[in-house]
C-alpha cells in the first residue's frame, strides 16, 4: 500500500546528542515536509522540500538539519544546538502544483530528551 | 499574517449528542480551508474541505461550511460516536503557492463517551 513511513516510533536521547528521524514515502510526490507537534500548539513547520537537493526552512528550523538526496525520502536531524527537542514529530507528503491542501501524513515519532 | 484560532478542549460528549468545534481564521484573500483529524497515537488525516466562500466540505457525517462574512469554518457532527473520539485540526492553505504549507490552530480533543 502506498503510504509514509516514519521510523522509529519512539526514541530517546541523551542531552548533546544528535537524532536522525527517518521518513519515506512512496507516493510518488514531489514535496515532503516536517511538522512538530507540542501540546496546545498545534503543528508547526520545521522545513520543507518540493524538489531533490531543495529545501527550504518553516518556521521553526533553528536546530534541525535535513536533506533532500532521494524524492523518497527526508531525513530530519535534531542537532545539540536544538534547544527543547521533546516533541511528537510528523512527515508527510503532498503533490505540488495543485495546492489543494491535502496532506498525507505518516504516524510520527516521538522523541524523549533524557 | 495568516493564523488560525479554534476553540480550546477537551470536548466532551455523550454518544449521539451534536458536536460542533468553532475554528476561525484570518488571512490574506481567500484561502482554502480543511479540517484534519488524529486519532490516537497516529498520524493526521484530512477529514474535509472546502476551497472557495460558501462551499460546504463534508464527510463521515461531518460538516462545515467556509463563511467569509464571519472568517469562519465550525466542523459539525448531528450524532457523534465513541470512535470519533480523537484531535480536530482546522487548517488554511493561503492563496497561491506551489506547496502545501498548511497553517493549523492548536487542536481540539473531543472525547465521547458510551
Amino acid at each position: 500500500d502506498g503510504g509514509i513511513t516514519q521510523s522509529p516510533k519512539y526514541l530517546f536521547r541523551k542531552e548533546g546528542q544528535n537524532v536522525t528521524l527517518s521518513c519515506e514515502q512512496n507516493l510518488n510526490h514531489d514535496a515532503m515536509y516536517w511538522y512538530r507537534q507540542d501540546p496546545g500548539q498545534g503543528l508547526r513547520l520545521i522545513y520543507y522540500s518540493q524538489i531533490v537537493n531543495d529545501f527550504q526552512k518553516g518556521d521553526i528550523a533553528e536546530g534541525y538539519s535535513v536533506s533532500r538526496e532521494k524524492k523518497e525520502s527526508f531525513p530530519l536531524t535534531v542537532t545539540s544546538a536544538q534547544k527543547n527537542p521533546t516533541a511528537f514529530y510528523l512527515c508527510a507528503s503532498s503533490i505540488v502544483g495543485t495546492n489543494t491542501g491535502e496532506l498525507f501524513f505518516g504516524e510520527g515519532s516521538r522523541l524523549t530528551v533524557l | 499574517g495568516n493564523s488560525v484560532t479554534q476553540m480550546e478542549g477537551p470536548v466532551t460528549l455523550s454518544e449521539e449528542a451534536f458536536l460542533t468545534i468553532n475554528c476561525t481564521y484570518t488571512a490574506t484573500g481567500y484561502p482554502s480551508l480543511f479540517w484534519y483529524v488524529q486519532y490516537p497515537g497516529e498520524g493526521l488525516q484530512l477529514l474535509l474541505k472546502a476551497t472557495k466562500a460558501d462551499d460546504k466540505g463534508s464527510n463521515k457525517g461531518f460538516e462545515a461550511t467556509y463563511r467569509k462574512e464571519t472568517t469562519s469554518f465550525h466542523l459539525e457532527k448531528g450524532s457523534v460516536q465513541v470512535s470519533d473520539s480523537a484531535v480536530y485540526f482546522c487548517a488554511l492553505s493561503p492563496l497561491g503557492g506551489a506547496t502545501n504549507k498548511l497553517i493549523f490552530g492548536t487542536g481540539t480533543l473531543l472525547a465521547v463517551q458510551p
